[in-house]
């Protein structure tokens, strides 16, 4: 079951910073926010994962807020070719019985302006 | 270094037949996840293969299976195709089984007729 929370959609001009947010309020201490993002008809695409720090990098920027129970996943230049699916997903690492499966919510489509 | 590659891109069956996809993870990687998505929705987790055995299951009927080779390599097999079977099915691979990051393929388009 999904755990997170994302709007439906969203705009963005090309060449602006596009951020997306996620509330995942639920989450757990070793729970790792992840996100991915789904171009039409292909294969989700990973872009960055975190657990508590801000992550960085060539894609993206990912931002957790000190409670953790949000995110923001920031696309610093958008580009037309950012448009797509993003989710936004929760989930465990280590051994056991459900970690190794990700639950994916509906997303946020981002569509990216010329 | 080649990434996860599926095999048909497309495939077109009626009710009834029985559909075999295939997937060849990431290099280095030996932990394989299959996924199906229904046209508008997020993917659906099927089933999770490590060490040759099917390691997690999501909610999906036996008519769904699979197998992974020594190669790492899986198949996903359907028998009694329903028309709502219809679906990009996904295979995902990772390293070991404790839930490192999951690196999709392109996907199998399913229609069933």
């Amino acid at each position: 079951d999904a755990k997170t929370t994302q709007p439906t959609s969203m705009d963005c001009a090309e060449g602006r910073a596009a951020n997306l947010p996620c509330n995942h309020s639920t989450i757990s201490g070793n729970e790792y926010v992840y996100w991915y993002r789904q171009i039409h008809s292909q294969g989700p695409q990973y872009i960055i994962h975190g657990l508590k720090n801000n992550e960085t990098n060539e894609m993206a920027s990912l931002i957790i807020t000190e409670d953790r129970k949000s995110s923001t996943l920031i696309l610093p230049h958008a580009t037309l070719r950012d448009t797509a699916v993003y989710y936004c997903i929760v989930r465990g690492q280590g051994r056991g019985s459900t970690l190794g499966r990700l639950y994916f919510g509906r997303g946020t489509q981002l569509t990216v302006w010329p | 270094d080649a990434g996860v590659t599926q095999s048909p891109t497309h495939l077109i069956k009626t009710r009834g037949q029985q559909v075999t996809l295939r997937c060849s993870p990431k290099s280095g990687h030996d932990t394989v996840s299959w996924y199906q998505q229904a046209l508008g929705q997020g993917p659906q987790f099927i089933f999770q293969y490590y060490e040759e055995e099917e390691r997690q299951r999501g909610n999906f009927p036996d008519r769904f299976s699979g197998h992974q080779f020594p190669n790492y390599s899986s198949e996903l097999n359907v028998n009694a195709l329903l028309l709502g079977d219809s679906a990009l099915y996904l295979c995902a691979s990772s390293s070991g089984q404790g839930g490192k990051t999951q690196y999709f393929g392109p996907g199998t388009r399913l229609l069933v007729l």
